[in-house]
């Protein structure tokens, strides 16, 4: 059985930077695409960045691309995400996800980030 | 960045019923790169569609995904009471993709 589980959000102030970690299991985390997608209070989710399963690209929202960072560890079977200079609209549930380059068939349970002074 | 416009916003409906939700993208998707999910409060989105027209692992075949270039439909031919959700289209033709903004499903 698939399981992502997301860690790392928290309460960061404006202009501050966080990590986000997706440890997977259930599947080989090697051969596959894997996304972070976002969700803020009440909206609807918006796709944040993707890479592939050497991690040699990387794709990212106009909205987010030069503040975050995706990465992978495929030895400890791990996707990062590199927040920095945070703003009040990064706030959001950040969920991992993986199953194809474009689609998500599998979900983590979402970890929360709020950017507050 | 293609846009991605659902329609309606919210729908109420009994169960039992036929429902056909819309998605509309600012410019052609290519090679039908198209995906529905169901959100319910609380939970992660869980894919539906994928290819405009795959069924996803479990999904029940009252589901159904339709069309091409801009235009795309799901369609639930009749209603349980497990399917009243949100529900988002999702375009992945391009390097950067993008959801719709969303149809409520609620019950009437």
């Amino acid at each position: 059985e698939v399981q992502l589980v997301e860690s790392g959000g928290g309460l960061v102030q404006p202009g501050g930077s966080l990590r986000l970690s997706c440890a997977a299991s259930g599947f080989t985390f090697s051969s596959y695409w894997m996304h972070w997608v976002r969700q803020a209070p009440g909206k609807g989710p918006m796709w944040v960045s993707r890479i592939n399963p050497d991690g040699s690209r990387t794709d990212y929202a106009d909205s987010v691309k030069g503040r975050f960072t995706i990465s992978r560890d495929n030895a400890k079977n791990t996707l990062f995400l590199q927040m920095n200079s945070l703003r009040a609209e990064d706030t959001a549930v950040y969920y991992c996800g993986t199953r194809d380059s474009g689609y998500l068939g599998d979900w983590g349970q979402g970890t929360l980030v709020t950017v507050s002074s | 960045e293609i846009v991605l416009t659902q329609s309606p916003g919210t729908l109420s409906l009994s169960p039992g019923e036929r429902v056909t939700l819309s998605c509309r993208a600012s410019q052609s998707i290519i090679n039908n790169y198209f995906a529905w999910y169901q959100q319910k409060p609380g939970q992660a989105p869980r894919l539906l569609i994928y290819g405009a027209s795959n069924r996803a692992t479990g999904i029940p075949d009252r589901f159904s995904g339709s069309g091409s270039g801009t235009d795309f439909t799901l369609t639930i031919s009749r209603l349980e009471p497990e399917d009243f959700a949100v529900y988002y289209c999702q375009q992945y033709g391009t390097s950067v993709l993008t959801f719709g903004g969303g149809t409520k499903v609620e019950i009437k």
